[in-house]
């Protein structure tokens, strides 16, 4: 069975503040998915990494996905208060398009 | 362009009554998964189709539950009947098929009292 670990779950920080959610497994993915979600709303896409050792910027947020494609990260600097929510990594098997989620990182920015 | 479309947005019920969840994926889409939500377990994929069949149903909990894609652009969730322990959000996802990247629809969010 596939399995996607994240770390930290619950993540209280000040703005401004840099930080790193991880997320792991002992599986091979054929991608590795980053969502956000809202409440009140469904997960919404923000990065796709596909190549073992990729990394993606999309403004203040770096996303790496390992050499092996078994872990991947989300690296956030100087965090706004926007940037609360719920992150969600999930893991992709080849050609299924089925996903495996992890758990999900709760993030909270006080202003 | 419209996104994936969920009805109800919010259902309450009372336990052993009939709940009926609505789906309709993005246009052009061929692949529809269904998932589900709580605290406890965090986002599980209930069923997956593509092309309107039904491919992986694992994740069903059990009987009461059963899923169908009539056509392309329709899908049910139906649990019979509900209990406490099926509140949920319940979120409907769809893509391209073999693609991985999912879009998901605003979820229902489901009361069983």
């Amino acid at each position: 069975t596939q399995l996607l670990e994240q770390s930290p779950q619950f993540l209280s920080i000040q703005e401004g503040e840099n930080l790193t959610v991880y997320c792991n497994s002992s599986s091979v993915f054929s991608s590795l998915q980053w969502y956000r979600q809202e409440p009140g709303e469904g997960p919404v896409l923000l990065v796709t990494v596909v190549t073992g050792g990729e990394v993606k910027k999309l403004k203040r947020l770096t996303f790496q996905f390992g050499d092996a494609r078994k872990d991947s990260s989300l690296h956030i600097t100087a965090a706004q208060p926007g940037d609360t929510g719920l992150y969600l990594c999930a893991g992709g098997t080849s050609n299924t398009g089925k996903l495996i989620f992890g758990q999900g990182t709760t993030l909270q920015v006080k202003p | 362009d419209a996104g994936v479309i969920q009805s109800p947005r919010h259902e309450v019920t009372e336990m052993g009554q009939e709940v009926t969840l609505r789906c309709k994926p993005i246009s052009g889409h061929n692949s529809l998964f269904w998932y589900r939500q709580t605290m406890m377990r965090g986002l599980e994929l209930l069923i997956y189709f593509n092309n309107n069949v039904p491919i992986d149903d694992s994740g069903m909990p059990e009987d009461r539950f059963s899923a169908k894609m009539p056509n392309a652009s329709f899908s049910t969730l139906k649990i019979q009947p509900s209990e406490p322990r099926d509140s949920a959000v319940y979120f409907c996802a769809s893509s391209f098929l073999g693609e991985e990247t999912q879009y998901f629809g605003p979820g229902t969010r489901l009361l069983v009292l």
